[in-house]
Order: structure tokens, then sequence, then C-alpha cells
């Protein structure tokens, strides 16, 4: 079956500083990844996701993520934050065939000046 | 393009009452899911329409909830009757394809609260 673990469901750094949010899956097929942001009173919005090919996926908003099957990680980062990158962060897994996409329970990401 | 839109925003009712939720999805998006965000949690599918048939409805609690998608365009979710733990937010998707590897587009969602 599969399944989504995000480590840590509060991350809190300060402004400039890199942003690492985890992200395990269990996936007896390849995967297709996703990460979504949430800000406040809003929907989900698709911020990167791996399919195939390059591992390293670039999204928007300056953060990329990178697909390591040998670890099943799929962890979302950004170089230097910014006051605005404060939200709640969804990593999701689906497959081919499966139809259904599987959210982890968020990461509420803090960022203080 | 717009985006997917969802009505009511906010919505307070006590329990045994029944309420509706309305989505209207990207145009042209064939996919269309129902998700229930409980605080604290991650998105959980209630049901999937591809076009106006049902994909998936194995975790819709159809003793109490239905959804239906005439003309495989507009949604709604409907509960009744309602009970305190379905207070959560009710979030609206859609996707080009299937969604395995298309991602998904949501509304702003509707925050439903049961008393």
């Amino acid at each position: 079956a599969q399944s989504v673990t995000q480590l840590g469901s509060h991350v809190s750094v300060s402004e400039g500083a890199l942003v690492l949010l985890r992200c395990n899956y269990s996936s007896s097929v390849p995967p297709y990844l996703f990460w979504y942001v949430q800000y406040p009173n809003q929907g989900l919005q698709l911020l990167l996701k791996y399919t195939t090919g390059a591992t390293l996926v670039k999204g928007i908003n300056g953060f990329e993520a990178e697909f390591k099957k040998s670890e099943t990680s799929f962890h979302l980062t950004k170089p230097s934050a910014h006051m605005s990158d404060a939200a709640e962060y969804f990593c999701a897994v689906s497959y081919t065939g499966g139809f259904k996409t599987i959210f982890g329970a968020g990461t509420r990401l803090f960022v203080k000046a | 393009e717009a985006g997917v839109a969802q009505s009511p925003r906010y919505k307070i009712i006590e329990k045994r009452q029944s309420v509706a939720f309305w989505c209207n999805p990207i145009s042209g998006h064939a996919t269309l899911y129902w998700y229930q965000q409980i605080l604290g949690q991650g998105p959980k599918l209630l049901i999937q329409f591809q076009n106006n048939g049902v994909v998936d409805d194995s975790q819709l609690p159809k003793d109490r909830f239905s959804a239906e998608r005439l003309k495989g365009v507009d949604s709604t979710l409907k509960i009744q009757p309602a009970k305190l733990e379905d207070s959560a937010v009710y979030l609206c998707a859609s996707s080009e394809g299937q969604g395995e590897n298309y991602g998904y587009t949501f509304g702003s969602g509707t925050r439903l609260t049961v008393v």
C-alpha cells in the first residue's frame, strides 16, 4: 500500500536560512511525487512534481525537490527562506493505474524575521 | 484561466441538519475530486469522478454523504444528517487527466462547522 510520511509537523527557520522539509514515501511501484503549499484559508497549490526523468525537480517560488529512490525520499528545499514562504506544505504520492493521490499530514513552516 | 470555484466559503450548521457544497472545476478538466481536510491533517479523498462517472468512492461514508456530477461539469457534495465529526474543510480539485501524474488544481474550500 502507498503511504506518505512527513517528518516534523512544524519547522521553524530564520529568514534567509535554508528550508528543508522532509518526505518519505512507501510504494511497491514507481511513484509520482508532488509537493503542495497551502496558505491560510486557501486551497492547495501545486509547487512541483516528479513523474519521470530528471530526479531533481524545480518548482515555483524557488523551491526544488530531489527524488531519491534508494532512500524513498522526496525532500523539499529552498536555499533562502522568505517571510512569504510561511505556510503549510503537503507531500503527496500516486502511481500509474492507482488513480488516488495520497497526501501526507503536512508540515507547517514558520519563518522568523 | 479561471480556477476551481467552490461555494459557500463557510457554513455553520447544527448536528443532524443537512448541507450541500458546490464545485465548478476548471473548464475542460475531466476529473474532479472531493477531499475532506480535518484540522491538522492532510486531505483525504472522498470521491473521484471521471466526467460524470464515479472512479473511486471507497472512503465516502455513503450512509450520510452523497455526491453527483451531472453533465460531467459541476458537482455537489451533500451531507445528511451531519455529525460533529464532519467539521472540516471540504476541498474540490480538478485535473486534466486521471490525475496520476498531472497534479491537481484545488479550490479554496468550504469550511464546515457542525455544532
